[in-house]
């Protein structure tokens, strides 16, 4: 069964500072990686897919890398600002028979302060 | 709409009725998928669509808890003599296909049992 980690479980970090969170994985039969965003009393916003064939994805400030064989992935996020504050999830998405499922970890909460 | 849409937004319940939550997916996307989403875990997978059809209901905790869809469109999902520990946040998501597209979520409905 997969299991996703996400380390830290919470971040803070003063504005403008550059921050790595990390999500870790058990089975590394992974057909493609999500990172997300999901602000207080929202859903969830996709930041970045990345495909198990990929090793990077880089939207604005974000970038995310995937290591299939390590089972990991990072998301950088280059001079945070305080919009930036959140919670970062990371899903796996695994196929299973014709259908892709994802499996979420915990999350980060990032605060950003000005 | 532009987006999934979930209602109603926030329901409050007595320990023991019945609770129904409905999600609108984006026009044309033929893939729904149901999580749960409670207090300090994370996003957790419910019940799969393709069409009308739910090849996969692993998810769901108990025979408590169904969902159906009808014309492949909107889908409702029931729990039936709810119990505090179904508090949680729901989310829906659909995709245009089910192998591996990103799935858009909505905004999630907050149901608490009292």
């Amino acid at each position: 069964k997969q299991e996703v980690t996400q380390i830290p479980a919470a971040l803070s970090v003063p504005e403008g500072e550059n921050l790595v969170l990390n999500c870790s994985f058990t089975d590394s039969a992974i057909y493609n990686l999500q990172w997300f965003r999901q602000d207080p009393g929202k859903g969830l916003t996709s930041l970045l897919l990345i495909q198990s064939s990929q090793r990077e994805q880089t939207s604005g400030r974000l970038n995310a890398s995937l290591d299939k064989s390590s089972g990991r992935s990072t998301l950088y996020i280059a001079a945070s600002q305080p919009g930036d504050s959140a919670t970062y999830l990371c899903a796996v998405i695994s196929m299973g028979s014709g259908y892709s499922t994802l499996t979420f970890g915990k999350g980060t909460m990032l605060l950003v302060s000005p | 709409g532009a987006g999934v849409s979930q209602s109603p937004s926030n329901k409050v319940t007595e320990k023991g009725k019945d609770v129904e939550l409905r999600c609108d997916p984006i026009s044309g996307h033929t893939a729904l998928y149901w999580y749960r989403q409670s207090l300090g875990q994370g996003l957790e997978f419910l019940i799969y669509f393709q069409g009308n059809s739910a090849p996969d209901k692993s998810g769901l905790p108990s025979d408590r808890f169904s969902a159906e869809r009808t014309g492949g469109s909107v889908s409702t999902l029931t729990i039936q003599r709810t119990q505090q520990e179904d508090s949680a946040v729901y989310l829906c998501a659909s995709s245009t296909r089910s192998s591996g597209e990103t799935q858009y979520f909505g905004p999630g409905t907050r149901l608490l049992v009292l």
